[in-house]
């Protein structure tokens, strides 16, 4: 069985920086791009970057871009979204997602992790 | 960037009830477009996959057309469990995208 397994629920102050992991089981771990999408609360989805785990190559949305780092540790089949300079506005649930039996989509989602930014 | 619009926004409907959904592209994608369903509280569920394409396990009642800039979810019979958001995403072009999503409600 598939999984991606995301780290708990944060509380962060403004400025602070955050790391998120996202652990895959179930496949072949290298495989597959690895994305982490955003959702602010009652919003919409936004997809912020992804990386491919066999070689570390990595893309991002410009809106996010300059904030934004994704990582990998293959060891552990496990993917990390950092994001720094911290707002109020990036309180929200992120969502790692992966296709790993279609040929484009995500077909498998983490639980998401919420994080929430305050003073 | 590719935008997406998608229509309508929200809607309400009944068990049992035929409901249609679109999105339109900003520029062709060559059919890179998919669909998901979000019930509250829940990660998204692929629903379709390369426009038209019925991800495993995903009940017949939905299917999806469409190609170039203009695609559609349909739902032939509307059940409980679809009451939720659903949204469409390209994923031609990085970065990907999403649609704005819309609301079936009862």
């Amino acid at each position: 069985e598939v999984l991606l397994v995301q780290s708990g629920a944060e509380v962060k102050k403004p400025g602070e920086s955050l790391r998120i992991s996202c652990k895959g089981s179930g496949y072949t771990f290298t495989n597959y791009w690895i994305s982490w999408v955003r959702q602010m609360p009652g919003k919409g989805l936004e997809w912020m970057g992804r990386i491919r785990p066999s070689d570390s190559y990595t893309s991002y949305s410009p809106s996010f871009e300059g904030r934004v780092s994704i990582s990998v540790d293959k060891s552990i089949s496990t993917v990390y979204l950092q994001l720094s300079g911290l707002k109020a506005s990036d309180t929200a649930i992120y969502f790692c997602a992966t296709r790993a039996t279609v040929i484009t989509g995500f077909d498998y989602w983490g639980q998401g992790s919420l994080i929430t930014v305050s003073s | 960037d590719i935008q997406i619009t998608q229509s309508p926004s929200s809607l309400s409907a009944s068990i049992g009830d035929r409901v249609t959904i679109t999105c339109r592209t900003s520029q062709a994608i060559n059919n890179y477009l998919n669909w998901y369903r979000q019930r509250p509280g829940k990660a998204p569920d692929l629903l379709i996959y390369a426009a038209s394409n019925l991800h495993s396990g995903v009940p017949s009642r939905f299917s999806g057309s469409g190609s170039g800039t203009d695609f559609t979810l349909t739902i032939s019979s509307l059940q409980p469990e679809d009451f939720a958001t659903y949204y469409c995403q390209q994923t031609y072009i990085v970065p990907q995208t999403f649609g704005q999503g819309t609301m079936v409600e009862i």
